[in-house]
């Protein structure tokens, strides 16, 4: 069972817009930053966003982060084949003194 | 560029040990907490272990304390993960990652990842 909770799928047809939400509470979201990863099939993570919305370098702007309280949301404006992977939250965790991960969306693009 | 480059894993029997190594090139190594991240086959990413820029703190998730222990030599850009009494649920992809800043905060750049598989 995972600290954060995301939900398991999403999809969305090309050009459509998604949300990817995921809820924490105080001791990680509440008080820490949110980060984003992209896990596309067969290959390793990478940060999307960090600090809750800023997108590193080469990321395009299609993607945005957002967070309010205990939760926060990723969204994917014209959505893209190549959009098609796992989405992950992460946020430290006081009580843990650790990264905490969300379970994971798998991203379908119909 | 940032290049994580990690080596160890394999095959290696319940109860045993296995050592993960993580080569770091591409920017100031002593001046970043790094990471180790698992992912076992078909599921989730799962935090293992942290480890402050100078090495005097680590933090471990429950799963593994104990039993793991994270160090880094910074005079070689090197980064570890000894794994003692292995359980076969140990079974999985073992990322090394790079933290955003100094401090423990979160994760900037993964490698590339290596499969340990306990296994009798």
């Amino acid at each position: 069972q995972s600290v954060l909770t995301q939900s398991p799928s999403a999809s969305g047809t090309p050009g459509q817009r998604v949300t990817i939400s995921c809820s924490g509470s105080s001791s990680n979201i509440g008080r820490n930053y949110v980060y984003w990863f992209q896990q596309l099939p067969g290959t390793a993570p990478k940060l999307l966003i960090s600090t809750d919305y800023r997108r590193p370098s080469g990321v395009p702007d299609r993607f945005s982060g957002s967070k309010s309280g205990t939760s926060a949301s990723l969204a994917i404006s014209g959505l893209r084949s190549e959009d098609e992977a796992d989405y992950y939250c992460s946020a430290w965790d006081d009580s843990l003194s650790g990264v905490v991960f969300g379970g994971g969306t798998k991203l379908t693009v119909l | 560029q940032v290049q994580l480059v990690e080596s160890g894993g394999g095959v290696v029997q319940p109860g045993r040990s296995r050592r993960l190594s993580c080569a770091a090139s591409g920017f100031t190594f002593m001046s970043y907490a790094m990471h180790w991240v698992r992912q076992a086959p078909g599921k989730g990413l799962e935090w293992v272990a942290v480890i402050s820029f100078d090495g005097k703190n680590k933090n471990y998730a429950a799963s593994v304390k104990g039993r793991f222990t994270i160090s880094r030599d910074n005079s070689k850009n090197t980064l570890h993960l000894q794994m003692d009494s292995l359980r076969a649920e140990d079974t999985a992809v073992y990322y090394c990652a790079r933290d955003q800043f100094i401090l423990m905060t979160n994760i900037e750049y993964w490698g590339q990842g290596i499969l340990v598989t306990v296994s009798s």
